[in-house]
């Protein structure tokens, strides 16, 4: 059984920049969730799909989207690079039944 | 609303002995709760969970937590620290929908001495 996984393993980008970040689900999972982490901080929840459709929504502005695919893989999308984006970027997946996420290994994003 | 306060944002204890990492959470309706272990340049590992049922909750590497209502608390305890153990702890939150979206607490260092 494959987990989840993520690419890039690392980015840097320039501020105003526009960035995609990729997240492969786990085998069977039909929900994915973005989180930011910020260093020396706990995750922020930025959104999560369900079935292709957004399913709740963070305090982070319309410059960060996503999209899920039929396959139910996943990609955060973030305009506008601003220094304040710095940070880890976790997916999870998760059988929306269970609740239970786990985690891919992140993509740290680096804005200069 | 949800929210969880993890008190120390550092923990150091020496090798084999106990492990007390302390979350408060606040929830208006029934909380899932989560313990995550986070190693250097890595993502998240789930060490336990609290659904309902039982409140004294096992989990991997020998980690427990005990989901007391009244005290809204849900502290991670490990009996003998291993130097292993050393990393990062979060405490998380989550609601009843499905596939909630986790609220995270601060996080905890916990350094391990020999």
């Amino acid at each position: 059984e494959t987990g989840v996984t993520q690419s890039p393993t690392h980015l840097i980008k320039t501020r105003g920049q526009q960035v995609t970040l990729r997240c492969s689900s786990q085998s069977g999972h039909n929900t994915v969730s973005w989180y930011q982490q910020a260093l020396g901080q706990g995750p922020q929840f930025i959104f999560q799909y369900y079935r292709e459709e957004e399913n709740g929504r963070g305090n982070f502005p319309p410059r960060f989207s996503g999209l899920q695919f039929p396959n139910y893989s996943s990609e955060l999308n973030v305009n506008a690079l601003e220094l304040d984006d710095s940070a880890l970027y976790l997916c999870a997946s998760s059988q929306a039944q269970e609740n239970e996420q786990f985690f891919g290994p992140g993509t740290r994003l680096t804005v200069l | 609303a949800q929210s969880v306060t993890q008190l120390g944002s550092h923990v150091s204890v020496s090798e084999g002995a106990l492990v007390l990492l302390r979350c408060n959470y606040s929830s208006s309706v029934p909380p899932y709760l989560f313990w995550y272990v986070q190693y250097p340049n890595q993502g998240l590992q789930l060490l336990l969970k609290y659904t309902t049922g039982a409140t004294l909750v096992k989990g991997i590497n020998g980690f427990e937590a005990e989901f007391k209502k009244s005290e809204t608390s849900f502290h991670l305890t490990k009996p003998s620290a291993h130097m292993s153990d050393a990393a990062e702890y979060f405490c998380a939150v989550s609601d009843l929908r499905r596939g909630g979206k986790l609220i995270f607490g601060q996080g905890t260092e916990l350094s391990v001495k020999p």
